[in-house]
């Protein structure tokens, strides 16, 4: 049973330059998250997304960054126009119906220059 | 929101010490605390969490407390290994509350150090 799924696993982006990070939930699992996790730092929630909705996306910034998750195919994290502030591990987690279950992918790791 | 605050930031051992590390939250509405371990370049895994319906949890040389009175809780780590060396994040969850239903709140991580 393969684990949460995510890719790039690095993903090196220039300033102003778009950056998508995708994840694939555990097999069964219909909810996904999105957290940020900063230097030295613990993780920051995003956002929370089911099939083709978005339940919670208050933690994410209201310009530049979108999430979706479509009826087919993984959920996407679009930032665009990165600047070096969005340096960062994002991680991808998924559950089932006991949401508070949370299984996290391996990260994707953003470099801007 | 939730406030979640961990201590310490460091925290180093000797192999078949034991370790604490405390975390304190601000919602009084919290009643899920999960702990997750975090090796170098890997992602967190969840170790053992905790519901506020109990008090103690233990999991073979992992236990957690909780004080709801106190708004605290602690992960205890018994007879430690350098394998237990990682950074280690407590969190916390509304289980009950429709609108962070989902989200968990972290505290900022303890880096483990368990020298042989």
């Amino acid at each position: 049973n393969a684990g949460v799924m995510q890719n790039p696993r690095h993903l090196v982006r220039r300033r102003g330059q778009e950056a998508r990070l995708r994840c694939s939930p555990m097999k069964g699992h219909s909810h996904v998250y999105w957290y940020r996790q900063l230097p030295e730092e613990g993780l920051k929630f995003m956002v929370y997304l089911q099939k083709e909705n978005i339940i919670d996306e208050s933690g994410m910034p209201k310009e530049r960054f979108s999430a979706e998750f479509p009826k087919e195919g993984p959920s996407i994290l679009r930032i665009q126009q990165v600047v070096r502030g969005d340096s960062a591990a994002y991680f991808c987690a998924s559950s089932g119906d006991r949401v508070y279950e949370q299984y996290f992918g391996p990260g994707t790791r953003l470099t801007v220059t | 929101g939730e406030n979640v605050e961990q201590h310490p930031s460091t925290l180093s051992v000797q192999e078949g010490d034991s370790a604490v590390i405390k975390c304190t939250y601000s919602d009084s509405a919290s009643n899920y605390f999960p702990w997750y371990k975090q090796e170098l370049g890997k992602r967190p895994q969840l170790i053992i969490d905790i519901r506020s319906n109990v008090g103690e949890k233990k999991d073979q040389r992992i236990a957690v407390t909780l004080n709801k009175t106190a708004k605290h809780f602690s992960l205890h780590i018994t007879e430690t290994q350098p394998e237990d060396s990682a950074v280690y994040f407590c969190a916390a969850s509304a289980l009950d509350r429709g609108s962070t239903l989902g989200r968990l709140y972290f505290g900022r991580g303890t880096q483990l150090t368990v020298w042989p």
